[in-house]
């Protein structure tokens, strides 16, 4: 079966510390990855992307992931976190002709100061 | 600026009662679709549509109906027969050509039972 696991339901870092958030997933073909971050009371914005070539990819606001296919995972990472960086954090995993996708229960980030 | 706009964004249901959230969007996308996400269960998907005129279920879709008449427009109701009807609704759009391209989403509707 298709599906997206994110271990930690909360992470708490400290401001400037770095930050991993774990995504593993699991899907029959050639998965194609996302993270998506949300505030609180609203939509979902896209992080970055990964659908094949270099397998680091960069994304807004300074994070980054890795796609490891041995480890089925698209950990979320980023070396400095922000105060602003507090939110919700969902992976997703989609592909084929529908481009539906498939989302995880969510990673809620809380900085402390 | 182009994007996707929900309304309301807050909503009030009665008992017996079918209420409709609206989902426009201006970016020419072929796909819409409709999700519920209620706390620590992430993101489930309702309805989606490819195209005019038709749209599919998704995993959670009894209790809800759609439309698609026009390409900007998919409008999501939430039946009686949704008996927890309480939750986040998030309505989001993709291109379809190239295929997996990433999906837009709007700022999304609070519906509440009354």
């Amino acid at each position: 079966a298709q599906s997206v696991t994110q271990p930690d339901i909360h992470i708490t870092v400290s401001e400037g510390a770095s930050l991993e958030l774990r995504c593993n997933y699991s899907y029959g073909a050639t998965p194609y990855l996302f993270w998506y971050v949300q505030s609180p009371g609203q939509g979902l914005q896209l992080l970055l992307k990964y659908f094949s070539g270099d397998t680091l990819v960069q994304g807004i606001k300074g994070f980054e992931a890795e796609f490891k296919r041995s480890q089925s995972s698209f950990n979320l990472r980023k070396p400095s976190v922000h105060w602003s960086d507090a939110a919700e954090y969902f992976c997703a995993v989609g592909g084929g002709a529908t481009n539906k996708l498939i989302f995880g229960t969510g990673t809620l980030l809380a900085v402390q100061p | 600026d182009g994007g996707i706009t929900q309304s309301p964004k807050y909503l009030f249901r009665k008992e017996g009662q079918n209420v409709t959230l609206s989902c426009e969007q201006n970016l020419n996308h072929d796909a819409m679709y409709w999700y519920r996400q209620d706390p620590g269960q992430g993101l489930r998907l309702i309805y989606y549509s490819q195209i005019v005129n038709d749209f599919q279920k998704g995993d959670i879709a009894e209790g809800y109906s759609v439309s698609r008449e026009k390409k900007e427009s998919f409008p999501l109701t939430v039946t009686s027969a949704q008996k927890n009807p309480t939750a986040f609704y998030l309505c989001a759009s993709s291109p379809l050509t190239g295929q997996n391209q990433p999906q837009h989403f709007g700022d999304g509707t609070r519906l509440s039972i009354l």
